[in-house]
This record gives structure tokens, C-alpha cells and sequence, in this order.
């Protein structure tokens, strides 16, 4: 099992649609979670992160954590093409963990025009 | 504006050379790390480092070797380059800064090797 796993999709939805992606993580020390964007040839770029249960907002996306459940998910509102990308889900702050960040393999987005 | 920087962007050389690829930080983190990523493919660690004078490898198995002798500098060295070595390597900073405060972690932009 990984640590932190995400389905690698591709997930495809329309434009204007809500485009959510999903990712578990086994560490239950985790105390951070970070989503990052990443354009093909690109490195990857933070777009949002999240530590407390429930849900956390800046803009178009929407970040939720529940830290029983070990699940974090990103909610992308009105996605739009320039959306498609990889998105990266990552977990630190774990003391067993050496407080390193471990990332996801990532979930492919298209959004079609 | 740039707060991390890699050298070069793009590297093609021959099989055997020895190669230094660079990254600097300007934000004062104390956190520095390595990554090798395939097109396409997941991120792996092969370095990182908590301070100066502080290194450790990382997940994958690697051949390359780093060093920390300032805060804003992670270069890191391959001594042999084999094509096997052909991929993506990205640099990248966390720590406690103006802009930051929960370790999230800022990529370079890349260096893109090519072994010949």
C-alpha cells in the first residue's frame, strides 16, 4: 500500500463542471496536506493546503480533510480547459514519518471544451 | 520573481562525464530537497536535507550525491553520467518564511538531463 494514494485517472468532465479528485493517506500522524497543480513538462506548483478537518476555500477550489477517515479531496468549481493538468496530493508533518511530505502519483484532469 | 533557481534548465552531455546540477533559494528555508520524475511519471526523493551540514537520501536509490554547506545552496553531483540518468531532476524548498508556515514544499523549475 502507499502512503498516499490517488487514482491516476485521466478524470475527464466538461467545462463549467465540478471536477473532484480524491486521495487517501495511511500515516495517521499527518498534520498537513497539500494539493499541488502540475502542467505537462512543468514542476509542480502549490495550489492550496489544508491541516484542520472540513473544508477550506480560495476561489474556484475547495480543499476537505477528514482526518478519521484519512481522506483529502479537491473540489475544482467551473473547471476550466486550462485546468487539465496532473494534480498532486501530499501528506506531512508526521513525527514517524521523519516530517517528511510524501506525495501521490497524482490524478490526470482533462476538462473538455 | 523567482525564489528558487536550478542551473541548467536543459543538459545534454556524454556518458561518463561528471555533472553538478544547481539550486539555490532565496527564502531563508531551511528545508531543501531532490527529485527525479519520468515524463509522465510520479515524483521520487533521492536527496534531502533539514539544514547545513545535514543530508540524507531519500526513497529511490540513487547514484548521485548532494551537499550543504550554505542554507540557500543544494547542489546536487553525479560523478559518472550513464543514460540511465536521463530523466527530470527538480529541486525544491520548505521551511518558515513570510511565505510560508506549514512546510509547504516550492518547486525550481527543473533541470532536464539527457545522457547520451
Amino acid at each position: 500500500q502507499k502512503e498516499v494514494e490517488q487514482n491516476s485517472g485521466p478524470l475527464s468532465v466538461p467545462e463549467g463542471a465540478i471536477a473532484s479528485l480524491n486521495c487517501t493517506y495511511s500515516d495517521r500522524g499527518s498534520q498537513s496536506f497539500f494539493w499541488y497543480r502540475q502542467y505537462s513538462g512543468k514542476s509542480p506548483e502549490l495550489i492550496m493546503f489544508i491541516y484542520s478537518n472540513g473544508d477550506k476555500e480560495d476561489g474556484r477550489f475547495t480543499a476537505q480533510l477528514n482526518k478519521a477517515s484519512q481522506y483529502v479531496s479537491l473540489l475544482i468549481r467551473d473547471s476550466q480547459p486550462s485546468d487539465s493538468a496532473t494534480y498532486l496530493c501530499a501528506a506531512g508533518g508526521s513525527r514517524t514519518g521523519g516530517f517528511k511530505t510524501i506525495f501521490g502519483a497524482g490524478t490526470r484532469l482533462f476538462v473538455k471544451a | 520573481e523567482a525564489d528558487i533557481y536550478q542551473t541548467p534548465r536543459y543538459l545534454v552531455i556524454g556518458t561518463g562525464k561528471k555533472i553538478t546540477l544547481e539550486c539555490s533559494q532565496t527564502m531563508g528555508h531551511d528545508k531543501m530537497y531532490w527529485y527525479q520524475q519520468d515524463p509522465g511519471m510520479e515524483l521520487h526523493l533521492i536527496h534531502y536535507s533539514y539544514g547545513v551540514n545535514s543530508t540524507e537520501k531519500g526513497d529511490l536509490s540513487s547514484e548521485s550525491t548532494v551537499s550543504r554547506i550554505r542554507t540557500e545552496h543544494f547542489p546536487l553531483t553525479l560523478e559518472s553520467a550513464r543514460p540511465s540518468h536521463t530523466s527530470q531532476y527538480l529541486c525544491a524548498s520548505s521551511g518558515d518564511s513570510p511565505k510560508s508556515s506549514y512546510n509547504e514544499q516550492f518547486f525550481g523549475p527543473g533541470t532536464r538531463l539527457t545522457v547520451l
